[in-house]
């Protein structure tokens, strides 16, 4: 069981909005601003789509982005794109150990 | 621009050890500023983080497996690596070597390499 969590799926057409969350704890998600998102294509490395909450690395769509509430992070995407279809993981710091945690995992099926 | 590659052996036998190596290039491993990290991916599951070290040696595990990982680091060769030990079917993973900047987030990764346990 994945110390953050996400849903399992999430499905949007083209154009819409979507929003991912990811759920932790007052230990970590909540603790600290430094929840990361990640997007996964199938048999791809992950890549850095978010960090520290809601910053965009250089290079990522402005169509993404992040926040956060209490104990729970979230990722939005909007003006959904076929290429958008993947798996997308959240994760935060913890500081102490485990001091990083993973969440399941959350599939994006673009309709 | 940093890059990081993973190499060893794809198949262990169940009881030995897994050791693969991160080689590190367009960038030092003792800049400084970075924990230099691993994780894995079971098949079709999601990732799950091995540890990281600091150039300097200090290393933190996840405790779900720190009784048998071992993370170190070469400056000398730009690398670090991983030895896992005592391996069953259940740590047939993609192991990924990561940097992770003391901002907290993992980028960029390797390509991934698949270790399959299995006599």
């Amino acid at each position: 069981q994945s110390a953050l969590t996400q849903p399992a799926s999430v499905s949007g057409s083209p154009g819409q909005s979507i929003t991912i969350s990811c759920t932790g704890t007052s230990s970590d998600v909540g603790s600290y601003n430094l929840v990361s998102w990640y997007q996964q294509h199938p048999g791809k490395a992950p890549k850095l789509m978010i960090y520290e909450g809601s910053k965009r690395p250089s290079g990522v769509s402005n169509r993404f982005s992040g926040s956060k509430s209490g104990n729970t992070a979230s990722l939005t995407i909007s003006g959904l794109q076929a290429e958008d279809e993947a798996d997308y993981y959240c994760c935060s710091y913890a500081g102490s150990s485990p001091h990083v945690v993973f969440g399941g995992g959350t599939k994006l099926t673009v309709l | 621009q940093v890059q990081l590659q993973e190499s060893g052996p794809g198949l262990v036998k169940p009881s030995q050890t897994l050791s693969l190596t991160c080689t590190v290039s367009g960038g030092s491993i003792s800049s400084g500023g970075y924990y230099w990290s691993w994780i894995r991916q079971h098949p079709g599951k999601g990732l799950e983080w091995i540890g990281y070290i600091y150039y300097s040696g200090s290393t933190y595990y996840n405790p779900s497996l720190k009784s048998r990982v071992t993370i170190s680091v070469d400056t000398s060769k730009n690398q670090f690596s991983l030895k896992l030990s005592s391996v069953t079917a259940a740590d047939t993973a993609v192991y990924y070597c990561a940097q992770y900047p003391d901002g907290n987030w993992f980028d960029p990764w390797g390509q991934g390499t698949l270790v399959t346990v299995s006599s």
